[in-house]
């Protein structure tokens, strides 16, 4: 069965600062992963996916991650925090030829201060 | 596109009546997925269907809840007799090439 753990519900950082957001998965065949970001009162919004092309995946509002098979990780990062990026990320698997369900992590909340 | 639709936004509703959640999914996705978030429990799947047929609904909490998928525009969720705890946001999606599209949510408080 798949599963995802997000490490940290919660991370703060400085304005201007690196941004790690930490996701281990479980999958019993080659995943497809995906980060997704919820702004307050928003649905989800896809900030990525990796579908087995290339192991670095860059997406939107300048966030990337990169899948490492050996570590079974999806880790999201992006150079430079800005206060926009405040919202609450999610990391979501789900298994080539398997089910069609997302599994999602419980979240990381992400504040970015002044 | 206008992406996926749902209605209403919010809802309030006294205890034992019927709430019924409407979704419009993306023209052309064949799936679409019935989400709930609290604060309590995080985000959950309740429900999804491929092609108007329900195929997993593990994540229904009781037989209170109800889904149906009529045609491939449309769905609904209904709750009778809706409780205080199933106050929540509850989310419709629909998937096209391997990504689930979210809609804005329905927000629901049951007094």
């Amino acid at each position: 069965a798949q599963s995802v753990t997000q490490l940290g519900s919660h991370v703060s950082v400085s304005e201007g600062a690196l941004v790690l957001l930490r996701c281990n998965y479980s999958s019993s065949v080659p995943p497809y992963l995906f980060w997704y970001v919820q702004y307050p009162n928003q649905g989800l919004q896809l900030l990525l996916k990796y579908t087995s092309a290339a192991t670095l995946v860059k997406g939107i509002n300048g966030f990337e991650a990169e899948f490492k098979k050996s570590e079974t990780s999806f880790h999201l990062t992006k150079p430079s925090a800005h206060m926009s990026d405040a919202a609450e990320y999610f990391c979501a698997v789900s298994e080539k030829g398997g089910s069609e369900k997302l599994v999602f992590g419980k979240g990381t909340k992400l504040t970015v201060n002044p | 596109d206008a992406g996926v639709i749902q209605s209403p936004r919010h809802e309030v509703t006294e205890m034992g009546q019927e709430v019924t959640l409407r979704c419009k999914p993306i023209s052309g996705h064949n799936s679409l997925f019935w989400y709930r978030q609290t604060m309590m429990r995080g985000l959950e799947l309740l429900i999804y269907f491929n092609n108007n047929v329900p195929i997993d609904d593990s994540g229904m909490p009781e037989d209170r809840f109800s889904a149906k998928m009529p045609n491939a525009s449309f769905s609904t969720l209904k709750i009778q007799p809706s409780e205080p705890r199933d106050s929540a946001v509850y989310f419709c999606a629909s998937r096209g090439d391997r990504v689930e599209y979210f809609g804005p949510g329905t927000r629901l408080l049951v007094l």
